[in-house]
């Protein structure tokens, strides 16, 4: 079974770090791109950053750029999100999610269940 | 940041037809990339109902199409059921900001 659990989520005050993992299962992790994607509460889903397979290229959306770091490590199946100097607007449900198709365009698949990130005094 | 647009809801009666837009810009959809279509229903992770701008992932009904034109692009839900209560998403690649965008999302309502 394909699954993508994700873990490090919790309540963090301002200006503090975080980091977030995703062990995947099922499926060649270390042939895939991989993306994080957050959803603040109640609001849209935010495209956050994403890596290609060889860790060569990375992404980031302008807001988390120069705070946070996209990782991985294929030989434990792993993704992280190491989330620096958070702020309240960081504040959101993240999920890791796979690049399935070719190049820019590939698309989410498949999503973990999300880890929650409340950045809060 | 930009964003992909849609209607913030659409509802209809069981087994009615109804159609979620998409508006893009020159910079994502207009400029060639595909638009791709999730499901979140209450409480989920998102699921992908459409890749590809008009392709179904097996085990989703043919209730669901989508298609693109221009800057646009449009999902279709045919025949209605209370189980498409969710909310749905379109989402493509824009060249102007070198990353992902989703649209602002539409909740679909059954009547």
């Amino acid at each position: 079974e394909v699954q993508l659990v994700e873990s490090g989520g919790g309540l963090v005050q301002p200006g503090r770090s975080l980091r977030l993992s995703c062990a995947a299962s099922g499926f060649s992790f270390d042939d895939y791109a991989m993306h994080w994607v957050r959803q603040a509460p109640g609001k849209r889903l935010e495209w956050v950053s994403s890596i290609s397979w060889n860790s060569g290229s990375v992404g980031y959306v302008d807001s988390v750029k120069g705070r946070f770091t996209i990782s991985r490590d294929n030989a434990k199946n792993s993704l992280y999100l190491e989330m620096n100097n958070l702020r309240a607007e960081d504040t959101a449900l993240y999920y890791c999610a796979g690049a399935y198709g070719s190049g820019s365009d590939n698309w989410f698949d498949p999503w973990g269940q999300g880890t929650l990130v409340i950045v809060s005094s | 940041q930009s964003v992909l647009t849609q209607p913030p809801s659409v509802s209809g009666a069981p087994g009615q037809r109804v159609t979620i837009s998409c508006t893009g810009s020159s910079s994502n959809i207009g400029a060639g990339y595909d638009v791709h279509w999730f499901q979140q229903l209450p409480g989920t992770a998102p699921k992908v109902l459409i890749y590809g701008n008009s392709n179904r992932p097996s085990g989703v009904p043919d209730r669901f199409s989508g298609s693109k034109s221009g800057t646009s692009a449009s999902l279709a839900i045919t025949g209605l059921q209370a189980e498409d209560e969710a909310d749905y998403y379109c989402q493509s690649y824009d060249s102007s900001l070198s990353g992902y965008v989703f649209g602002t999302g539409t909740e679909v309502t059954v009547l």
